[in-house]
């Protein structure tokens, strides 16, 4: 089975900086898929980035971007010029590619603080 | 866009009843999913549907069970309400052509 860890249950971060939250994975496979997820205060889980384990290159979606490091099996966040509305829970997710139906597996999740 | 929603946003019960979540979505997913959020521990997989009236145990299914007569309808059922099952409960939802699971808002319930 899986496992996901995020070392960091708390991070806080200055308006405008960057900040990078950690994400570590246990697997034997190969081929996977790794998610990170935001969830606002009080408001519904979204997707905030996708990498294919596959691929060499690192996501990037506008001020978000991901170092996957898979060797290491790292997949960490760095959100670049922070704002207001980042504050939330960050989950690092992994998706095998072997079981049916989707299933993710998650970490405990990392609350993101920022400062103005 | 895709909905998720979820028949309520909180609940309160007594220990011992019978407890009934509804999660419904919107665009023909295949895949529904119940998950369980309690802090430090991310979000567990309760049970999940990946076609009507078929379901498969998560990683923590004790003490819980589920319906899906309709494709675009999952329901959680806490047989007898326990103290320990006061939790966040999350539904999700997505296709075979997708990776993303898209989510609902959440129940936070609470068993007194």
């Amino acid at each position: 089975a899986q496992t996901v860890t995020q070392s960091q249950p708390e991070m806080s971060v200055q308006e405008a900086e960057t900040v990078t939250l950690s994400c570590t994975y246990d697997t034997s496979e190969s081929d996977y898929y790794l998610f990170w997820y935001k969830q606002p205060p009080s408001r519904q889980m979204i997707l905030v980035i996708r990498q294919e384990a596959y691929k060499q290159q690192n996501a990037t979606e506008n001020r978000f971007s991901v170092n996957f490091q898979k060797a290491a099996k790292s997949f960490s966040l760095k959100i670049s010029d922070s704002q207001l509305g980042d504050a939330a829970m960050y989950f690092c997710a992994y998706r095998s590619l072997y079981n049916a139906g989707n299933m993710l597996t998650f970490g405990g999740g990392t609350r993101l603080m920022v400062k103005p | 866009d895709v909905k998720v929603t979820q028949s309520s946003r909180y609940l309160v019960k007594r220990t011992g009843e019978k407890v009934f979540l509804e999660c419904v979505q919107d665009m023909d997913h295949e895949n529904m999913f119940w998950y369980r959020q309690d802090p430090g521990l991310g979000l567990r997989l309760i049970y999940f549907s990946y076609d009507v009236k078929m379901k498969e145990k998560g990683d923590i299914p004790e003490g819980y069970s589920v319906s899906r007569e309709k494709k675009e309808r999952f329901s959680l059922i806490l047989e007898s309400a326990s103290t320990n099952q006061t939790s966040m409960y999350l539904c999700a939802s997505n296709s075979g052509s997708y990776n993303e699971q898209f989510f609902g808002p959440g129940t936070r319930l609470t068993v007194l």
